[in-house]
């Protein structure tokens, strides 16, 4: 089946600095990346769209400036929180979905749990 | 714009016993519908995918529904077990994915 991988799996890091986040499609081409966000016993929020090598489709209310995304790759998008802050504090989940298999599923990352102190 | 609503938001029931988690989502002009289970802070795991043409989907002790003329799926689980425990999520697909916000199942031994 289709794997997608995450990483790191969680990172610590001080308020004013900056996070990567990567995600990956290990067996198969993405054409479009989704990001994620949930917060403690909430559901998923989508946070943005990308397709490879266009700019990410934002969702209302998300800042573009502070979650820098990147979908450079076939295989490979990134989430950047910049300036990350204590409420930016959540669980990070990246998706993908390629031409090949059912139409419109996505394969999803096992998430990445980002603390800011 | 899409809306998904589950229902119960949480479940206690005894080992064996069968049960059903409801969704119900407002746009009927949906791709798919996924069940999705996640364990305590961990990622999410595909259940079963419905395309829209379909009715059902069966997985082992697992079976969903889809009903798009009156905007519900189901969730049944047989014969429940404590490893069930869970939070179950649907999602309706538009293109975009969108979830509930899930049912928090317990199974007691």
């Amino acid at each position: 089946g289709a794997v997608v991988s995450q990483h790191p799996s969680r990172v610590i890091c001080k308020s004013g600095t900056s996070v990567k986040i990567e995600c990956r499609s290990l067996d198969f081409q993405a054409t479009t990346m989704f990001w994620y966000r949930q917060f403690p016993k909430k559901s998923l929020m989508l946070m943005a769209t990308s397709n490879e090598g266009s700019k990410a489709t934002y969702e209302q209310g998300v800042e573009k400036d502070k979650f820098l995304i990147n979908h450079a790759s076939l295989t490979l998008s990134t989430l950047t929180v910049t300036s990350a802050h204590p409420e930016d504090s959540s669980f990070y989940i990246c998706s993908a979905r390629g031409l090949a298999g059912t139409p419109y599923e996505q394969y999803f990352g096992p998430g990445t749990r980002l603390t800011v102190t | 714009k899409q809306e998904v609503t589950q229902i119960p938001a949480a479940l206690s029931v005894p080992e064996g016993e069968n049960l059903v988690l409801n969704c119900s989502f407002t746009d009927s002009a949906i791709y798919n519908l996924q069940w999705f289970r996640q364990d305590p802070g961990k990622g999410l795991t595909s259940l079963l995918l419905i395309q829209s043409s379909q009715r059902e989907q069966t997985s082992g002790r697992l079976n969903a529904s889809l009903d798009k003329s009156s905007g519900r799926s189901t969730l049944y689980i047989a014969a429940s077990q404590p490893g069930d425990s869970a939070t179950y999520l649907c999602a309706g697909s538009n293109y975009k994915l969108t979830f509930g916000k899930g049912t928090l199942l317990t199974v007691n031994p």
